[in-house]
């Protein structure tokens, strides 16, 4: 595809249940972020993925969050058992390569009522 | 530990008034760095970005940046600015020129029409 894609755009969840947040870099692209923003908040960062190396998952607020990149494309983020703080837009970015800029997809709004 | 430091959060202006929102990063080595900006409602998107060469870089919509490297700064600046320039702006550095970004903090802009 031409940019970013995530799907669901809009994801209302009942506190408690698990969701997962897809993203589709662009073809080719080595690099794969997950960032969290929430209302009036900047940037933060969750995870990291860069090829085949491992990924940097410092940023991951607490062990109900996990995520993988299959075939080093497609990345799923998963959230257990979510809670009323899990609710942000949760956004992807793949880079090209090394010291290039990031391409961001339009996120997903989580909600979790 | 690196970081960059965007030292305005708000920033409102009236239409045609000229201005600079301020980026300094801490980080010793080469680094290539950017600016995005998110309008109400829409995904994050490249406003400019440095590499190397002339210090002073122009982006779309009339915006620039200068790299003052003794300064580890990149100031964005717009002589005048619009209604529609209303939007968040966030400042990001990658030392090193490897994959990892280190994001600002985001200012937000409000154009007083």
């Amino acid at each position: 595809g031409a940019g970013v894609s995530q799907s669901p755009s809009n994801k209302v969840t009942e506190k408690g249940k698990d969701v997962e947040l897809r993203c589709d870099p662009i073809s080719g692209h080595t690099a794969l972020y997950w960032y969290r923003q929430s209302l009036g908040q900047g940037l933060e960062f969750l995870i990291y993925f860069q090829g085949n190396s491992a990924p940097d998952k410092s940023g991951l607020p607490s062990d109900r969050f996990s995520a993988e990149r299959t075939g080093g494309s497609v990345s799923t983020l998963t959230i257990q058992r979510t809670q009323q703080e899990d609710s942000a837009v949760y956004l992807c970015a793949s880079i090209p390569r090394r010291g290039s800029e990031a391409f961001f997809g339009q996120g997903t709004r989580l909600t979790v009522v | 530990a690196q970081s960059v430091s965007q030292h305005n959060h708000h920033v409102i202006l009236s239409e045609a008034a000229s201005l600079e929102l301020g980026c300094n990063y801490s980080y010793g080595g080469t680094v290539n760095l950017f600016w995005y900006v998110q309008y109400p409602g829409q995904h994050l998107q490249l406003l400019l970005k440095y590499f190397s060469g002339d210090p002073l870089v122009k982006g779309i919509k009339g915006f620039e940046a200068e790299f003052i490297k003794s300064k580890f700064s990149f100031n964005l600046r717009k002589p005048s600015v619009q209604w529609s320039d209303t939007a968040e702006y966030f400042c990001a550095v990658t030392p090193g020129r490897n994959y990892q970004l280190i994001w600002g903090a985001g200012t937000k802009l409000i154009i007083k029409p």
